[in-house]
């Protein structure tokens, strides 16, 4: 089975920084991308960005290169969403999510998801 | 960047009934087109890939058609456990975008 394990809810001050992390186990972890999406408090679903374990191949969403970095651990199966200066606007939920494929359309949809962190960024 | 419009907005049916649901896109994602589940405290659940495509384990009430810019999700009767807001996705253009859901409400 499947499972997309992620990190707990973390509560942080505006201009810190963190990393959190989802862990992959029940399939072969460097042969499937995995995306991360932005679910701000009451609102609907964001595609922020994906990264290839086997490689490192990143591609972030426009709305989102340069505000945070996706990475791969691939030897524990664990894929990161950091924040190196969070805001009070990165406060949300934010989901991990593996895809069975990525072709010449781009990334196929998200078949299995992490059951999400809960950011919240206050002063 | 692809603009993904659902409607409506809320839905409010019985169950029983037959839900349909629209998504709308700016311009043409031909049929990359994904539905999404997501129940309140829950993380989505994947539903039908490439506008028409049933994931694993879904059940036959749900149906995905169309192509281009209008799409449709069709739960043809409606159980207690679909209430719920649904989402649509496309991934034919970057960034892949999401539309901002339909809310599936009881009467």
């Amino acid at each position: 089975e499947v499972q997309l394990v992620q990190s707990g809810a973390y509560v942080k001050k505006p201009g810190e920084s963190l990393k959190i992390s989802c862990k992959g186990s029940g399939y072969r972890f460097t042969s499937y991308w995995i995306g991360w999406v932005r679910q701000m408090p009451g609102k609907g679903l964001e595609w922020m960005g994906i990264i290839y374990p086997g490689d490192s191949d990143t591609r972030y969403s426009p709305s989102f290169q340069g505000q945070v970095t996706i990475s791969a651990d691939k030897s524990i199966s664990t894929a990161y969403l950091q924040w190196s200066t969070l805001k009070a606007s990165d406060t949300g939920m934010y989901y991990c999510a593996k895809t069975s494929f990525y072709d010449t359309s781009g990334p196929g949809p998200f078949d299995s998801w992490g059951q999400g962190t809960l950011v919240t960024v206050s002063s | 960047e692809i603009v993904l419009t659902q409607s409506p907005a809320t839905l409010s049916l019985s169950p029983g009934e037959r839900a349909t649901l629209s998504c709308r896109a700016s311009q043409s994602v031909s049929s990359s087109l994904a539905w999404y589940q997501q129940k309140p405290g829950q993380a989505p659940r994947f539903l039908i890939s490439d506008a028409s495509n049933r994931a694993t384990g879904i059940p036959a009430r749900f149906s995905g058609s169309g192509t281009g810019t209008d799409f449709t999700l069709t739960i043809s009767s409606l159980e207690p456990e679909d209430f719920a807001v649904y989402y649509c996705q496309q991934r034919s253009n970057w960034p892949p975008t999401f539309g901002q859901g339909t809310k599936l409400e009881i009467k």
